[in-house]
Order: structure tokens, then sequence, then C-alpha cells
């Protein structure tokens, strides 16, 4: 089975500065996907950003990106010039690939971010 | 579209009251998942349902849980009896087999 492990239960970053939010995984397949999500305290879950693990290039999205190291298992997410609307839980989450395993994802404890202004 | 929604927001219920959570799926998707929030378990999957069969409830933890998808617009989880240590947030997520999933805003129960 998967897992995905969350090391720091919380994270605090001063407004425009840089933060980086650090997960592993363990998993023997060779293709899967990976993810970052956002919980505000809205609650609604949202995708921040994807990984495929067979592309070696590191995603990013805006002043959101990533740190993809297949071979250590680890994915972390870093935030640049973080804003206040940037405070909520993430959570890193895995699925396998295929059409099927959309949406069966296994989170690991999430992170409270707290942006100071 | 309007997203997955989720009704109630919040439901506060006493032990042993039956519960019943609701999920609008985004139209079109055609896999729909049903997922709890807890401090101590963090989020876990309970049952995903494709095409409105239940494929997998390996999650469910009890017995007194059950869900069902009538028709692909509509799933409902139910607790029978309700318990204390049923209190959560219930996430709904629906997908198709080229997006990601799609979460609801979730029902906060509380079991009194």
């Amino acid at each position: 089975a998967q897992t995905v492990t969350q090391s720091q239960p919380e994270m605090s970053v001063q407004e425009a500065e840089t933060v980086t939010l650090s997960c592993t995984y363990d998993t023997s397949e060779s293709d899967y996907y990976l993810f970052w999500y956002k919980q505000p305290p809205s609650r609604q879950m949202i995708l921040v950003i994807r990984q495929e693990a067979y592309k070696q290039q590191n995603a990013t999205e805006n002043r959101f990106s990533v740190n993809f190291q297949k071979a250590a298992k680890s994915f972390s997410l870093k935030i640049s010039d973080s804003q206040l609307g940037d405070a909520a839980m993430y959570f890193c989450a895995y699925r396998r690939p295929g059409g099927t395993s959309y949406g069966k994802l296994t989170f690991g404890q999430g992170t409270i971010l707290t942006v100071h202004p | 579209d309007a997203g997955v929604i989720q009704s109630p927001r919040h439901e506060v219920t006493e032990m042993g009251q039956e519960v019943t959570l609701r999920c609008k799926p985004i139209s079109g998707h055609d896999y729909l998942f049903w997922y709890r929030q807890t401090m101590m378990r963090g989020l876990e999957l309970l049952i995903y349902f494709n095409n409105n069969v239940p494929i997998d409830d390996s999650g469910m933890p009890e017995d007194r849980f059950s869900a069902k998808m009538p028709n692909a617009s509509f799933s409902t989880l139910k607790i029978q009896p309700s318990e204390p240590r049923d209190s959560a947030v219930y996430f709904c997520a629906s997908s198709s087999v080229t997006t990601e999933a799609f979460f609801g805003q979730g029902t906060r129960l509380t079991v009194v």
C-alpha cells in the first residue's frame, strides 16, 4: 500500500517570502501522480499542482513549484512571494495512474501554513 | 457548472439518530468518492462509485455506514445509528477518466 508522509505539522512564512513544504511517499510502483491540495478555512479542497512521475521536469503553477525527487521519493512544494491568501492547510497526495484511479487519493497528514503580514 | 454540491454544510445530531449526507457530482463525471476527514486519521477514502455502481467500499468503517448512488446526479452517505466518534468532515468528490477529482465543500458532522 502507498503511504504519504508530511513531517511538518506547521510552518510559517512572512508575506512576500518563500516557503517550502515537505512530503515523502512510499510506493513500489514506477508510474503514479503526486499532488498538492490546499484547504483554506472554508474547507474547500483546492488542487494546487500536479506532478506526473514519468516526467522529469518539475511542475510549476505561477508562484507554486515542486521539487520532485523520484529516487528519494520526495515531493516538496515551494511557494514564492507568499501572500496572505496562501494561509491554509496543505495536503500532499498520491494516486496511481489510469482512468479508474482518478479521485482515489492517498493523503498525507497535512501542514498548516501561516502567513505573517 | 456549479461544482460538486454537498448538503447540508453542517449537521448536528444526537447519538443514535440517523444521519444522511447528500452529494450532487459534476455533470458528466462518472466517478464519485466519499472521503472522511478527522484530526486523528486525516483524509481517508470511504467508498467510491463508477457509473453509479459501488466499486470499493473497503474504507467504510462499520456496517452503520452505507452509501448509495441511485442515479448519476445524486449520492447519499448514511450513518445509522450515529455515534460521537463519527464526528468529522465528510467530503464528496467526482471525476472522470480524463479529469482529476473535484471536491465539494464538505459536510461538518457533529454527533453529541
